[in-house]
């Protein structure tokens, strides 16, 4: 069964500053992943996806992810955050085979002034 | 097109009662999703339809959950005797021939269950 795990639940962090959010999953088979953003009450936006080729991935809003398979973890980064940035991150998992995606359990970054 | 619509954004119900939500999905979308997002959880994926049809229902729908998508359009997910533990934000997604590309969401319907 697939599964993704974000380690940090919170990531705080000063504006320009760059930052790493974590996340890792497993599956028994070739997978597809994706970063989204959640902004206070509104719906999922899709960051970036991983479907296949360059391991390296960049997105909107500046931010890159980068697929590793021998570590199954599929980091999000930014060199430098905005306060704009501020909002709950979902990395998430889906197989070839079916669309439904697997949610991590969500990254809330806070971005300080 | 403005997108993934639900409706409403809000609902608060009390306890034992039966609330119906409706999802628009994007026009040429044939595969429309229903998620679950409890508070500090990410979603969790309810159910599907590839046009009309429902391919997959997680186990998570119990029995007072049932979902609709006549004429592969709209969608209806409805909740009968609604429980405390159904307070939730519901989020529909839809995408265009599945094959992981790209799943579009809608702001979501809030429910408080008191």
């Amino acid at each position: 069964a697939q599964s993704v795990t974000q380690l940090d639940s919170q990531v705080p962090v000063f504006e320009e500053a760059p930052v790493e959010l974590r996340c890792n999953y497993s599956s028994s088979v070739s997978v597809y992943l994706f970063w989204y953003v959640q902004y206070p009450n509104q719906g999922l936006q899709l960051l970036l996806k991983y479907l296949s080729g360059s391991t390296l991935v960049k997105g909107i809003n500046g931010f890159e992810a980068e697929f590793n398979k021998s570590q199954t973890s599929f980091h999000l980064r930014k060199p430098s955050v905005h306060i704009s940035d501020t909002a709950e991150y979902f990395c998430a998992v889906s197989d070839h085979l079916g669309d439904k995606l697997i949610f991590g359990t969500g990254t809330r970054l806070q971005v300080f002034p | 097109d403005t997108g993934v619509s639900q409706n409403p954004r809000h609902k608060i119900t009390k306890r034992g009662q039966n609330v119906t939500f409706r999802c628009d999905p994007i026009s040429e979308h044939n595969r429309l999703y229903w998620y679950r997002q409890t508070l500090g959880q990410g979603p969790e994926f309810l159910t599907y339809f590839q046009n009309e049809a429902q391919l997959e229902k997680s186990r998570l729908l119990s029995d007072r959950f049932s979902a609709e998508r006549p004429k592969g359009s709209f969608s209806t997910l409805e909740i009968q005797r609604t429980e405390q533990g159904d307070s939730a934000m519901y989020l529909c997604a839809s995408s265009l021939d599945g094959g992981n590309t790209e799943a579009f969401f809608g702001q979501g319907t809030r429910l408080t269950v008191v």
